[in-house]
């Protein structure tokens, strides 16, 4: 069935540094990819929505300049934390469609732990 | 506001006993609802999903839920768990079709 790989699983930064998070969908064309955050013992906040081609729709109080949302292909999205702090240490997921999700399964990576130190 | 409610954080049942788990929303008109699971650290996993029709639904696992318009609720039931149950489960709507809003989840615990 269809996979949503994000990479990577777990990541370490410093303080101030930028981090990377990739979520592909590895047997289909994803038009539509979300990216979520979870702290933990909490439910997953949706952060932004990604079209393929388009600039990303972030929700209220995303900063859009901090979290930048990239996705450049059918099969991949990007998510670019800058200049993070321990605060952004959180639990990203991603998830991606095909299209409507009225008619479209939609589905999850397993997520990137990110820790800022 | 437009939200979905999980009103129970944590609930606790023997294992071998039924479950039900709350799930509310309040959105105009009916959105296309979810019930997701995931495990400690893990991602998450459909167990079913309502858009139309019989509002009965077959998930995963032996899970199904039940729509009803009326009372704008998702609740979510196993007429039996096992201690692989165990988890945090999410309610989830996507009110307009284009996105997936989740409830704040219920911590089910099984006691032996």
């Amino acid at each position: 069935g269809a996979v949503v790989s994000q990479h990577p699983s777990w990541v370490i930064c410093k303080s101030g540094t930028s981090v990377k998070i990739e979520c592909r969908s590895l047997d289909f064309q994803a038009t539509t990819m979300f990216w979520y955050r979870q702290f933990p013992k909490q439910s997953l906040m949706l952060m932004a929505t990604s079209n393929e081609g388009s600039k990303a729709t972030y929700e209220q109080g995303v900063e859009k300049d901090k979290f930048l949302i990239n996705h450049a292909s059918l099969t991949l999205s990007t998510l670019t934390v800058t200049s993070a702090h321990p605060e952004d240490s959180s639990f990203y997921i991603c998830s991606a469609t095909q299209g409507a999700l009225g008619g479209n399964t939609i589905y999850f990576g397993e997520g990137s732990w990110l820790t800022v130190v | 506001a437009q939200s979905v409610t999980q009103p129970d954080i944590h609930i606790t049942v023997s294992e071998g006993a039924s479950l039900e788990l709350r799930c509310n929303y309040s959105y105009g008109a009916t959105p296309y609802l979810f019930w997701y699971v995931q495990s400690p650290g893990q991602g998450l996993q459909l167990l079913l999903k309502y858009f139309s029709g019989d509002t009965l639904v077959q998930g995963i696992k032996g899970f199904e839920a039940e729509f009803k318009r009326s009372q704008s609720s998702f609740n979510l039931r196993k007429p039996s768990v096992h201690w692989s149950d165990a988890a945090e489960y999410f309610c989830a709507v996507a009110p307009g079709g284009d996105k997936i809003i989740f409830g704040k989840g219920t911590r089910l615990h099984i006691l032996p």
